[in-house]
């Protein structure tokens, strides 16, 4: 079966400290991958998707940056946080296809203090 | 480029209320079209679906009709409960990159 994990669950950083936030697929192949954040109160927004290893799409000018080491890994990463980077971040995944549904994780709650 | 465009919210009901929540999407492919919920402190999950025209998604008494002449999804449940309190998400995806609308957030009272 096809499984997501996403990690921490949980995060409290000091601003200016460096961020990295992991994602894992299991039972699947070249899946199409997406970092989302989710503002409190707000909409769900598009931070960077990935068609392939080493092939990243950003969608938003930001603080931060995505990597994807593996196929059936993807990272968030920042150098240096702003407290504007706290928010809810969501992975998830998608095969590309018609009707096909996109997997998400749990997400990471993360504070910028 | 692709967009989802959702009524912004947020909607509070009293139980066994009617409910309808508005969903557009506009893209140079022919879309499938989703509609997926978070409830508090989760991620999100798959509701319904639609993948062709006057397709019809329904799941937990929840339907959406595709209307291909509008490119519109929307959302509705003839009578909605507590526990359907949580934030709607209509999403859409062409070519291969899923689109997210804003996200509606929906409070049901008893």
């Amino acid at each position: 079966s096809q499984t997501i994990h996403q990690w921490p669950a949980t995060l409290v950083q000091p601003v200016g400290s460096p961020l990295s936030l992991e994602c894992t697929v299991e039972g699947t192949s070249n899946p199409n991958l997406y970092w989302y954040r989710q503002a409190a109160g707000r909409g769900l927004q598009l931070l960077f998707y990935s068609i392939g290893i080493d092939q990243i799409s950003s969608e938003v000018p930001q603080n931060l940056s995505a990597s994807r080491p593996q196929d059936r890994q993807f990272i968030l990463s920042s150098k240096k946080l702003l407290l504007s980077d706290s928010g809810f971040y969501l992975c998830a995944w998608h095969i590309q296809g018609r009707g096909t549904e996109a997997f998400f994780g749990q997400g990471t709650r993360l504070t910028v203090v | 480029g692709d967009s989802v465009t959702q009524m912004e919210g947020p909607v509070t009901l009293s139980e066994e209320a009617f409910l309808t929540i508005n969903c557009t999407y506009t893209a140079t492919g022919y879309p499938s079209l989703f509609w997926y919920v978070q409830y508090p402190g989760e991620g999100l999950q798959l509701l319904l679906k639609a993948t062709k025209a006057d397709d019809k998604g329904s799941n937990k008494g929840f339907e959406a009709t595709y209307r291909k002449e509008t490119t519109s999804f929307h959302l509705e449940k003839g009578s909605v409960q507590v526990s359907d309190s949580a934030v709607y998400f209509c999403a859409g995806t062409s070519y291969g990159k899923l689109t997210f609308g804003q996200g509606t957030i929906l409070t049901v009272h008893p």
